[in-house]
């Protein structure tokens, strides 16, 4: 079944520090992983598009790896500041006849002073 | 470079009546997807259109139907309202088919009382 799981389901850190966000996908056959930023209520933005090939993607204070034979994939926050509070969802591309995203149901980081 | 945009941004109806909503892609982009996000929920996915033709459709009932126009701008209507169907819908646009990135609009939030 194809299935995109994340991990915590929500988190309460402390600004400056860093953490580490799960995503363990089913997926299959795979094309790629990507991770989005979902402020509240707002439309979700991309931070990183990983391939097969790829193991480690970053962008700025975020950094994806990628683990194509687990099909494991986690986000790290780098020194976490107040506007990273958001939803942080795992998408993965299945690339059949069908072309289907299959979205994680995300996880929401709160990040307090 | 205009992202993509989407109207209105608010919404407010009463069951049974029926919804137009609608998203401008990015310049250049000819792929258009719908997704649902009802509160406190992932990303669902609705609909999806290139080149003025429906390519994939998510698991919802008919009575959530689009189009896709020339110029690529695309249109959402929801018949026979139920108020299950409040949530926030979500645009996205991507260069073409399979794989691209796709980058979202801001939303619309629908309200069903």
């Amino acid at each position: 079944k194809n299935q995109v799981e994340q991990s915590p389901q929500s988190l309460i850190i402390l600004e400056g520090k860093n953490c580490t966000l799960q995503c363990n996908y089913t997926v299959s056959p795979f094309s790629n992983l990507r991770w989005y930023k979902q402020d509240t209520g707002r439309g979700p933005v991309s931070l990183t598009i990983m391939t097969f090939s790829e193991n480690t993607k970053s962008n700025g204070r975020y950094t994806a790896t990628l683990d194509a034979d687990t099909k494991q994939s986690s986000l790290h926050i780098t020194a976490s500041q107040l506007s990273d509070s958001a939803s942080y969802i795992c998408v993965v591309l299945r690339m059949d006849s069908s072309y289907k995203l299959i979205f994680g149901s995300g996880t929401r980081l709160l990040v307090r002073p | 470079e205009a992202g993509v945009t989407q109207s209105p941004t608010h919404l407010i109806k009463t069951r049974g009546q029926q919804v137009t909503l609608r998203c401008s892609p990015i310049s250049g982009h000819t792929s258009v997807y719908w997704y649902q996000q009802a509160l406190g929920l992932g990303l669902q996915f609705l609909l999806w259109y290139d080149e003025g033709e429906e390519r994939n459709r998510g698991n919802f009932p008919p009575r959530f139907s689009g189009r896709q126009f020339p110029n690529y701008s695309s249109e959402l209507n929801v018949n026979a309202l139920e108020l299950e169907d409040s949530a926030l819908y979500l645009c996205a646009s991507s260069l073409g088919i399979a794989g691209t990135e796709q980058f979202f609009g801001p939303g619309t939030r629908l309200t069903v009382l």
